[in-house]
């Protein structure tokens, strides 16, 4: 497609079970970010993919979440565990290299019950 | 601290008004300054990009501007129409590693 991909667009799972996100960039983008938005607040940084380079880690939240970028395409961002807290929208952005404009998916909106 | 301000926090307008939103930045070093519009529900969308040497960069009827002197930037809205109804944020790339730094956007409603 010509842009990112996200799913599941809506998620509704129980406290303690875990979750998958997924997130299909555009075509030849080497920088991928996924960010958390909650209700009425701004975008919250987790983690960072750039090409084979080592992922910025420092914005997941706990070690209930992780992360990984597949042959440098593919996303899945899982979080183990899921409390109440962690329902919001999680937005993926690919770039066309490092510092580039950015180009959000839809997102994937979390509600843990 | 790396911080991005914006104001306000909300606006109201009559369609076909302008409008000025303001972000105030205390970013070091600085890369570059982003405008993107959030609509309800959806990701955000870019409008513009300016780097350090930019003063002034427009998009149809979106033109920012960035003072990187004081600080501050603004993006301007000309005769604004329904669907200019969204969220409105500034993000300021900081540093060698270009981190992002959102601020928390404007919420700008434009009224028939």
């Amino acid at each position: 497609g010509a842009g990112v991909s996200q799913s599941p667009s809506n998620k509704v799972t129980e406290k303690g079970k875990d979750v998958e996100l997924r997130c299909d960039p555009i075509s030849g983008h080497t920088a991928l970010y996924w960010y958390r938005q909650s209700l009425g607040q701004g975008l919250e940084f987790l983690i960072y993919f750039q090409g084979n380079s080592a992922p910025d880690k420092s914005g997941l939240p706990s070690d209930r979440f992780s992360a990984e970028r597949t042959g440098g395409s593919v996303s899945t961002l899982t979080i183990q565990r899921t409390q109440q807290e962690d329902s919001a929208v999680y937005l993926c952005a690919s770039s066309p290299q490092w510092g580039g404009e950015l180009f959000f998916g839809e997102g994937s909106r979390l509600t843990v019950l | 601290k790396n911080q991005v301000e914006q104001s306000p926090q909300s606006l109201i307008i009559l369609e076909g008004k302008n409008c000025t939103l303001q972000c105030n930045y205390t970013v070091s070093p600085f890369s570059n300054l982003r405008w993107y519009k959030q609509d309800t529900g959806r990701g955000p969308v870019s409008l513009t990009i300016m780097t350090f040497s930019e003063n002034t960069k427009s998009n149809g009827r979106y033109t920012a501007t960035l003072d990187a002197d004081t600080k501050q930037s603004s993006l301007h809205i000309t005769a604004s129409q329904l669907s200019d109804s969204a969220s409105y944020i500034c993000v300021v790339g900081a540093g060698n590693n270009r981190k992002l730094i959102w601020g928390l956007g404007t919420s700008l409603a434009v009224n028939p």
